[in-house]
This record gives structure tokens, C-alpha cells and sequence, in this order.
């Protein structure tokens, strides 16, 4: 079993449509969680972190943490093609350079003009 | 890309040579690392480096080995290429010395593309 579960889709919405996208996870000693944005051909940047449980907000983009179920969650408002990426969570136990971060597969997720 | 670059960026080898792929920083971060992307896998740990001549393995190691002699050059070596090393690499770099969220996060590079026939 992967430490980090991630459904790979691809996820296909309309423009302006809400985009959630999750993963589960089985070691409960991850603290700090992430999600992040690639696109086609290139290497993945970091769109949001948060640590332990709760929301965090930033514009469009909302990251949850659920620590008691083991699940985390992005969610999208108004989405726009160029949201069209893939959506990697990772997780990480520390935080520090030297922590190991495991990453979830990805979600590929196109938004519908 | 936060001043990485990686070379080269697309290369087609054949089982049993050696092949060699440069990560090079300019922005003199401490920690470097390289990753392997495959369908289905995500990002896995290969080896990073936190510091000149400081390596340490990661996840899947085996079969590569790594060098970094200068803070901006971390390279990664197969030594002798397989099949199963067909992939997508990707080298991170972290680690500005300054503390906080800018000095944890990892920043990636554009990739290389390596096919082993």
C-alpha cells in the first residue's frame, strides 16, 4: 500500500465549474502537506502548503486537512483553463529541507472553455 | 524555473552504458535533489545533497549514485543503464539558509527526459 493515495484521473469540468481534488494517506505522523501544480513538460511548483488540520485560503484555491481521516483536499473556485495542469499532494513529516517529502501519483485535471 | 537548469534535456541511450545528467543552481541554495517521475508513481526520492561532497540516498537508489563537488552542480549518474530507468528526472533545489516557509520549499527544475532502449 502507497503511503500516499492519489486518484490519477483525468478530471474533466467546465470553466467556472468548483474542482476538488483529494488524497488519502496512512502515516499519521505527516504534519505538513502540499499541493502542487504541473504542467504539461515541466517541473512541478508549489501552489499551497498547510500544516496539521484546517483550511487554508489563497484566492481561488482552498487546501483542507482532515488528520483524524487521513485526507486532504484542494479545492478550485471559478476554474479557468489555465488551471488545466496536473495536481500532485505531497506530504512530509518535518519541516525542513532535509525532511523527505512522499508525493502523491497526480490528478490530471482539464477545465472545459 | 528558480535558476536551475538541467541537461541534457532529452537524451536515448542503450542497456548497459553509463549516462551521466547535470542539475546546475545559480542561486547557491544548500540542499539539491534529484527525482524520478513515472506514470502511476508520482515524484520518488533518488538521492539529494545537502551540502558539497554530503549525499544521502533516497527511495529508489539503487542503480544511481550522485556527485556534487560544487554548491551549484549536482549530477546524477547510471552507472550502467537499464529499461526500468526509462523515465521523466527532475532535480529540486531548497534551501535559501534564511528559515521560514522560502527556505523549506522545493523548487523544480525543468526535467530530462531519458530513454533507455
Amino acid at each position: 500500500q502507497k503511503e500516499v493515495e492519489q486518484d490519477p484521473g483525468p478530471l474533466s469540468v467546465p470553466e467556472g465549474a468548483i474542482v476538488s481534488l483529494n488524497c488519502t494517506y496512512s502515516n499519521s505522523a505527516f504534519q505538513y502537506f502540499m499541493w502542487y501544480r504541473q504542467y504539461s513538460r515541466k517541473g512541478p511548483e508549489l501552489l499551497m502548503y498547510t500544516y496539521s488540520s484546517g483550511n487554508k485560503e489563497d484566492g481561488r484555491f482552498t487546501a483542507q486537512v482532515d488528520k483524524s481521516s487521513k485526507y486532504i483536499s484542494l479545492f478550485i473556485r471559478d476554474s479557468q483553463p489555465s488551471d488545466s495542469a496536473t495536481y500532485l499532494c505531497a506530504m512530509s513529516v518535518g519541516y525542513s529541507s532535509a525532511s523527505k517529502i512522499i508525493f502523491g501519483s497526480g490528478t490530471r485535471l482539464s477545465i472545459r472553455p | 524555473d528558480a535558476g536551475i537548469t538541467q541537461s541534457p534535456r532529452h537524451k536515448v541511450t542503450e542497456t548497459g552504458t553509463p549516462v551521466t545528467l547535470r542539475c546546475h543552481q545559480t542561486e547557491n541554495h544548500r540542499y539539491m535533489y534529484w527525482y524520478r517521475q513515472d506514470p502511476g508513481h508520482g515524484l520518488r526520492l533518488i538521492h539529494y545533497s545537502y551540502g558539497v561532497k554530503d549525499t544521502d540516498k533516497g527511495e529508489v537508489s539503487d542503480g544511481y549514485s550522485v556527485s556534487r563537488s560544487k554548491t551549484e552542480d549536482f549530477l546524477l549518474t547510471l552507472e550502467s543503464a537499464t529499461s526500468s530507468q526509462t523515465s521523466v528526472y527532475f532535480c529540486a533545489i531548497s534551501g535559501s539558509g534564511t528559515g521560514g516557509p522560502s527556505s523549506y520549499e522545493q523548487y523544480f527544475g525543468p526535467g530530462t527526459r531519458l530513454t533507455v532502449t
